[in-house]
């Protein structure tokens, strides 16, 4: 069975770090470029980073750029999210989504079932 | 930056068609992909690619876009179709998420 899931979350201070992991499992996980997707309570779906499947290619959005990083270990078939300088802004469930076609064009066809990271002092 | 305004709640009866709308500037040269999400779970893709259905998905669901308007189409709405709705596209390097479409089956 095709699967992703997400784990790391919790509860973090303002200014603390967290690192979420995406763990792959039934796919060619070396095959496919991978995404961290976003959603605050109650509220939409937020794209936060991508990465292509060797880890040349990345991309952030710019409410992230600069605080979290986006890696793999296709070695291991896991997905990280490094997240620095968290706000209170950041909380927010974390989903980690399969790229379904080409790098930077695709839809997400494949979805982890999230993880909640909540930054509060 | 670029925008994806959709309509914050469309109903729908039983039975009938459901349209959700999806606007952005020149939106017809873009690919656009629906994701729907039911409370407490994860979103699912459901059109991509403007009018793709990804294996699974009931042929209920269509899709169109063209000029400054996409359109996810949901025939026959069921119960089960009630959930959140979510237009998507890549804009450069950045991918964008319209706010969502809550579809109430009456």
């Amino acid at each position: 069975e095709v699967q992703l899931v997400d784990s790391g979350g919790g509860l973090v201070k303002p200014g603390g770090s967290l690192r979420l992991s995406c763990a792959a499992s039934g796919f060619a996980f070396d095959s496919y470029s991978m995404n961290w997707v976003r959603q605050a309570p109650g509220k939409g779906l937020e794209w936060v980073s991508s990465i292509s499947s060797s880890s040349f290619n990345i991309y952030y959005a710019d409410s992230v750029r600069g605080r979290f990083t986006i890696s793999r270990d296709n070695a291991k078939n896991s997905l990280f999210l490094q997240m620095n300088s968290l706000r209170v802004e950041d909380t927010a469930v974390y989903y980690c989504a399969r790229d379904l076609l080409a790098f930077g064009s695709s839809p997400f066809d494949i979805w982890g079932h999230g993880t909640m990271v909540t930054v509060s002092s | 930056s670029y925008e994806l305004t959709q309509p914050l709640s469309v109903s729908v009866a039983l039975g009938q068609t459901a349209m959700i709308t999806c606007g952005g500037n020149n939106i017809g040269g873009k690919n656009v992909h629906w994701y729907h999400q039911r409370p407490g779970q994860a979103p699912v893709l459901v059109i991509y690619r403007d009018t793709y259905r990804p294996s699974g998905i009931p042929e209920r669901f269509s899709g169109a876009n063209s000029g400054n308007t996409a359109t996810l189409t949901i025939n026959g709405a069921q119960a089960g179709d009630e959930a959140d709705y979510y237009c998507q596209v890549w804009d450069s390097t950045t991918a964008v998420f319209g706010g969502g479409t809550k579809l109430s089956v009456l």
